[in-house]
């Protein structure tokens, strides 16, 4: 399985731009990049995700390298409701999600 | 209108006991997953059904039976529970290789 590495936490102060790294130097040409979070006591949800070129939406932006070995979710304005944790999964097809730890993401007024 | 519910949210109950979990989504999706979040917050992918067929059992002790009675639902069935079952179970669907839309899950938590 193609795995990734991200750190375990991360701090953000309110209202700034949060860069959330993931590394996955052993991804195949038909992985995509996914990124999920999981707030507080509920079940994750869909960021963003993308194969070779960034990708924007209206949650985040994902900044993909160049020989795809890292990427990065850019969060353009973090709030507090941003605090969660957030997950980089590789997807090949119709293959289910493997969840990582993810990185726990705090978010300071 | 919730597009991935599952019932029940929290469930106690005694080692030995037979319990189940329901899921349905309105969502028109053809995959349908349930997931495990132990306390160390782990998820783990337990099935995968694609069009009520199971598509991918992982290790999953054979206690634990999914049913699909329709495209809309999973149900996962456990049997003669044990302290370790104690988990928060997600269920999930999905479009083929779209993005997976979660339950807010259910609090499992056997005496």
């Amino acid at each position: 399985d193609a795995k990734t590495t991200q750190p375990n936490s991360m701090e953000s102060n309110e209202e700034e731009p949060v860069h959330l790294p993931c590394n996955h130097s052993t991804i195949s040409g038909t992985d995509y990049i996914h990124w999920y979070r999981q707030l507080p006591s509920q079940g994750p949800e869909y960021v963003i995700h993308g194969l070779t070129s960034n990708v924007n939406n209206r949650m985040a932006s994902l900044a993909i390298a160049e020989d795809r070995k890292s990427s990065t979710l850019i969060l353009h304005r973090a709030t507090l409701r941003d605090a969660a944790v957030y997950y980089c999964i590789l997807r090949w097809g119709n293959t289910p999600l493997v969840f990582g730890k993810g990185t726990r993401l705090s978010v300071i007024a | 209108d919730t597009a991935v519910s599952q019932t029940p949210k929290y469930l106690v109950t005694q080692m030995g006991n037979d319990k189940s979990i329901k899921c349905e989504q309105n969502l028109g999706h053809d995959t349908m997953y349930w997931y495990k979040q132990d306390s160390k917050k782990f998820l783990k992918i337990m099935f995968s059904y694609n069009n009520k067929e199971l598509i991918i059992n992982e290790t999953v002790p054979n206690r634990f039976s999914p049913k699909s009675p329709d495209k809309a639902h999973l149900n996962l069935h456990i049997n003669s529970l044990e302290l370790g079952d104690s988990a928060v179970y997600f269920c999930a669907s999905s479009l083929p290789a779209g993005e997976l839309f979660f339950g807010e899950g259910s609090r499992l938590t056997v005496l």
